[in-house]
């Protein structure tokens, strides 16, 4: 079936610093693919998407590639602040295998410190 | 900025109570879910429905039960609450999607202790 492999957390950076959270899938048909952001407290809000391959989907200073060739949609920044400490969700939706639902990835927790 | 409502926020309840979880959207959204997330963050999706008098089983086998009589309120039950239903509970909802892909924009959480 239909799968999300994230990097396993936590990940600790300073202020400034680049980041990079690997997220690779497994689908039956052609997914789009998601990045949610878990703020401590709070529920899920969307990220960023991609919905074919070679998009790339970006927001707040995050970007994220659908790769076909490598089953891949890595999240970096370029400079991560305090406010991006978050828990970050990878995940896919594929009509074909998960009946337009979402299958997310474990997470992967961020802290940024000053 | 999403308007989907979940009360309560947290809730602390002895073994044996019956306990109902509210969800309620102001979106028009068709598509709604319940999902578990454990204390490691892993979400897992227990129910979901595509409108009213739909409900169907998630992935996650769950005691809970859940109902949708109207579009907007999607309420989850527990006829009978346990020290392993701990945990917290997300609601979302989204359009049924056109095309391929749908966003879920997903409440505040619920979360509950059963002692």
């Amino acid at each position: 079936g239909d799968s999300v492999t994230q990097m396993e957390g936590p990940v600790t950076l300073s202020e400034e610093a680049f980041l990079t959270i690997n997220c690779t899938y497994t689908a039956t048909g052609y997914p789009s693919l998601f990045w949610y952001v878990q703020y401590p407290g709070e529920g899920l809000q969307l990220l960023l998407k991609a919905t074919k391959a070679d998009d790339k989907g970006s927001n707040k200073g995050f970007e994220a590639t659908y790769r076909k060739e490598t089953t891949s949609f890595h999240l970096e920044k370029g400079s991560v602040q305090v406010s991006d400490s978050a828990v970050y969700f990878c995940a896919l939706s594929d009509y074909g295998g998960s009946q337009g639902n979402l299958i997310f990835g474990k997470g992967t927790k961020l802290s940024v410190k000053p | 900025e999403a308007d989907i409502y979940q009360t309560p926020r947290y809730l602390v309840i002895g073994t044996g109570k019956k306990i109902t979880l509210e969800c309620s959207q102001t979106m028009g959204h068709d598509k709604m879910y319940w999902y578990q997330q454990d204390p490691g963050m892993e979400l897992h999706l227990i129910h979901y429905s595509y409108g009213v008098n739909s409900t169907e089983k998630g992935d996650l086998s769950s005691e809970s039960t859940v109902s949708r009589i109207r579009t907007e309120h999607f309420p989850l039950t527990l006829e009978s609450a346990r020290p392993s239903h701990t945990s917290q509970y997300l609601c979302a909802s989204s359009k049924i999607p056109q095309g391929e892909y749908e966003t879920q924009y997903f409440g505040p959480g619920t979360r509950l202790l059963v002692l």
